[in-house]
């Protein structure tokens, strides 16, 4: 069975400042997907980025990066100049390559002030 | 339409009744999930549909969950005889077809309150 684990329940961040989310899965496959998705109070779920395992290169979308560590199974999400409609929960999710259904870490409850 | 849309938007009933959900796929999407989110908690997957195979009912709690999709259109989910611990968010997406490759897209739920 595949896990996604987000160790951060909340966090905050200045505005135009940079902030983190931590991800870290357990998998046996190693051939998956990852992505980082973003529901706002709309509770519309958004992909923001997500990285295929079988890349080196780290995934960028704009002010939003990731830090795949494949060894470690890390998959970390930066957000560059925080802005505050970032304001945010953020879910870290994984899909093998044989699977269809995505599995989903508890969410990070991101605030960006003023 | 334009995105998956999902109907209600928020649901209140009374323990012991049954609920029906209503998700609407975006047109040409294959693939149909449905998820649970609890308050605070991520989401649980509770069914799939692709086309017109079986569903892969692997994730529903119990058997007073039910869920139903006529081909490639509208599924329905529905919660018989309603307990306090069904009440959610009820998330569907859909995707043009299955798997890690494509993305799905989401609707913004039904909030459901078991009283």
């Amino acid at each position: 069975a595949q896990t996604v684990t987000q160790s951060q329940p909340e966090m905050s961040v200045q505005e135009a400042e940079t902030v983190t989310l931590s991800c870290t899965y357990d998998t046996s496959e190693s051939n998956y997907y990852l992505f980082w998705y973003k529901q706002p109070p709309s509770r519309q779920m958004i992909l923001v980025i997500r990285q295929e395992a079988y890349k080196q290169q780290n995934a960028t979308e704009n002010r939003f990066s990731v830090n795949f560590q494949k060894a470690a199974k890390s998959f970390s999400l930066k957000i560059s100049d925080s802005q505050l409609g970032d304001t945010a929960m953020y879910f870290c999710a994984f899909i093998s390559n044989s699977g269809y259904a995505l599995n989903f870490g508890k969410g990070t409850s991101l605030l960006v002030t003023p | 339409g334009a995105g998956v849309s999902q109907s209600p938007s928020n649901k209140v009933t009374e323990k012991g009744k049954d609920v029906e959900l209503r998700c609407d796929p975006i047109s040409g999407h294959t693939a149909l999930y449905w998820y649970r989110q609890r308050l605070g908690q991520g989401l649980e997957f509770l069914i799939y549909f692709q086309g017109n195979s079986a569903p892969d009912k692997s994730g529903l709690p119990s058997d007073r969950f039910s869920a139903e999709r006529t081909g490639e259109s509208v599924s329905t989910l529905t919660i018989q005889r309603t307990q306090q611990e069904d009440s959610a968010v009820y998330l569907c997406a859909s995707s043009f077809e299955q798997g890690s490759t494509t993305e799905a897209f989401f609707g913004q739920g039904t909030r459901l309150t078991v009283v």
